[in-house]
């Protein structure tokens, strides 16, 4: 079955830039990559979204390499702020669009 | 605009019970979802409707019924409460299928089954 893989964890420090890959196989050549940020006691906050190469936005950017097996977000210049859980999200089209949320990578940013 | 609005914010069942859980959202969206999030887990869908009367199954779907009379709401049913469905309940929004776009999350209902 297909499904999507991220760390449990990571730490850094702030003014340090972040990089969490998440690996997916089987993901449909037309489907997009999402990645959200979530914060205890919310719900998930949409982050950044891309298809191939290199997507940037004014917080973050998506790295997808041609085989689209993996995604990389980067969070650039991370501040206490950023402490959250980020997950990435796939649909998984050869499973009838199932939607596949990985299992969140908890970021943890210290001064 | 509110977004995706859900009621209540915390509730306690016991073992049997029913309840539903609301969700309703304002962004004229005609996709709408169920998740649930167990501790430490990342999110599972439930249900999902891509227009008002039509429903599908997610991947965790046993337990729960859905419905959607309208684009606004989206409410989700549980008949017989087990306590394997203590969980963090969130309802979310897109304008269309939720891996080419955006999902709009509502704040959750966090559900204990005793």
């Amino acid at each position: 079955l297909a499904k999507t893989t991220q760390p449990i964890s990571m730490d850094s420090y702030e003014g340090q830039e972040v990089n969490i890959t998440c690996s997916h196989n089987n993901i449909a050549t037309n489907d997009y990559i999402t990645w959200y940020q979530q914060f205890p006691s919310q719900g998930p906050r949409f982050i950044i979204q891309g298809y191939k190469t290199k997507v940037t936005n004014e917080v973050a950017s998506l790295f997808i390499p041609a085989d689209r097996k993996s995604s990389t977000l980067s969070l650039p210049r991370v501040s206490l702020s950023d402490t959250a859980v980020y997950y990435c999200l796939v649909m998984i089209y050869n499973q009838g669009g199932k939607l596949i949320f990985g299992q969140g990578t908890e970021l943890s940013v210290k001064p | 605009n509110a977004g995706v609005t859900q009621t209540p914010k915390f509730r306690i069942l016991k073992i049997g019970q029913s309840m539903t859980l609301q969700c309703t959202q304002d962004m004229n969206h005609n996709y709408m979802y169920w998740y649930r999030q167990d501790p430490g887990m990342g999110l599972k869908l439930i249900y999902y409707s891509v227009g008002a009367g039509i429903t599908d199954k997610g991947e965790v779907p046993n337990g729960y019924n859905v419905s959607r009379s309208t684009t606004e709401d989206f409410p989700l049913r549980l008949e017989l409460a087990a306590p394997s469905q203590t969980s963090v309940y969130f309802c979310a929004s897109s304008y269309s299928r939720a891996g080419d776009n955006e999902q709009f999350f509502g704040p959750g209902t966090r559900l204990t089954v005793l």
